[in-house]
């Protein structure tokens, strides 16, 4: 089956830098690629997709890279507030198979003023 | 307002115990979805349905059932709950338009949280 990492559980990052999570996965080439915000206790949040053949997409301040070569997707917030603070998750399918998609753990993202 | 439903939102239980969560969504959506969420494994897809009477397997599908009769309901059964089974679960849909929900946003539900003693 798909395996999905995400860099690390936990980034603390100061008010005003750039976050930097990244999602990494194995075996099959996903056709789409997508991230999630999910507060605690709460229903993920759709943020933003990006297909195969895109390299970048953005949002506002976000930025979401993704390089099939690498197998890795890079999700970037900049100018980061307290409000930013979440956990953040990466999904993706298995390219030949509609329907099963798979998520990474997440990254527990924390903004300190 | 656009939205996936799910009820209850809490439910303690006993092993054994045949017990139904329901989810409804108002958006016309083609897909729809189950998950459960435990501490450091994540989200994990129980089972999915492209349209009203196709379901099919995710990762974890031992221990539950799902019908899909109609469009906007999508419920997930639990015949004999078991310990294991306790966790918090999510419910979501996705305008699919046949090419996949990966293709598309998923909405999720506010999650019910099954305890099962």
């Amino acid at each position: 089956s798909q395996k999905i990492e995400q860099n690390s559980e936990a980034l603390n990052i100061q008010e005003g830098k750039t976050a930097t999570l990244t999602c990494n996965y194995t075996n099959y080439s996903p056709a789409y690629l997508q991230w999630y915000r999910q507060d605690p206790g709460r229903g993920p949040v759709f943020l933003l997709l990006i297909r195969e053949n895109e390299k970048e997409k953005r949002k506002e301040r976000l930025k979401v890279t993704f390089d099939t070569t690498l197998k890795q997707s890079l999700f970037h917030i900049t100018a980061s507030q307290p409000a930013d603070s979440a956990t953040y998750l990466c999904a993706l399918n298995r390219g030949s198979t509609l329907g099963r998609l798979y998520f990474g753990r997440g990254t527990q993202l924390t903004v300190w003023p | 307002e656009a939205q996936v439903t799910q009820n209850p939102r809490y439910l303690i239980t006993v092993t054994g115990k045949k017990l139904t969560v329901t989810c409804s969504q108002n958006m016309n959506h083609e897909y729809m979805s189950w998950y459960r969420q435990d501490p450091g494994l994540g989200l994990r897809q129980i089972y999915y349905s492209m349209n009203v009477e196709v379901t099919d397997k995710g990762d974890v599908p031992e221990g539950y059932k799902v019908s899909r009769k109609e469009k906007r309901n999508f419920p997930l059964i639990l015949e004999s709950p078991s310990p294991n089974q306790t966790s918090l679960y999510f419910c979501a849909s996705s305008p699919s338009r046949g090419r996949g929900p990966y293709s598309y946003e998923q909405y999720f539900g506010p999650g019910t949280r099954l305890t099962v003693t």
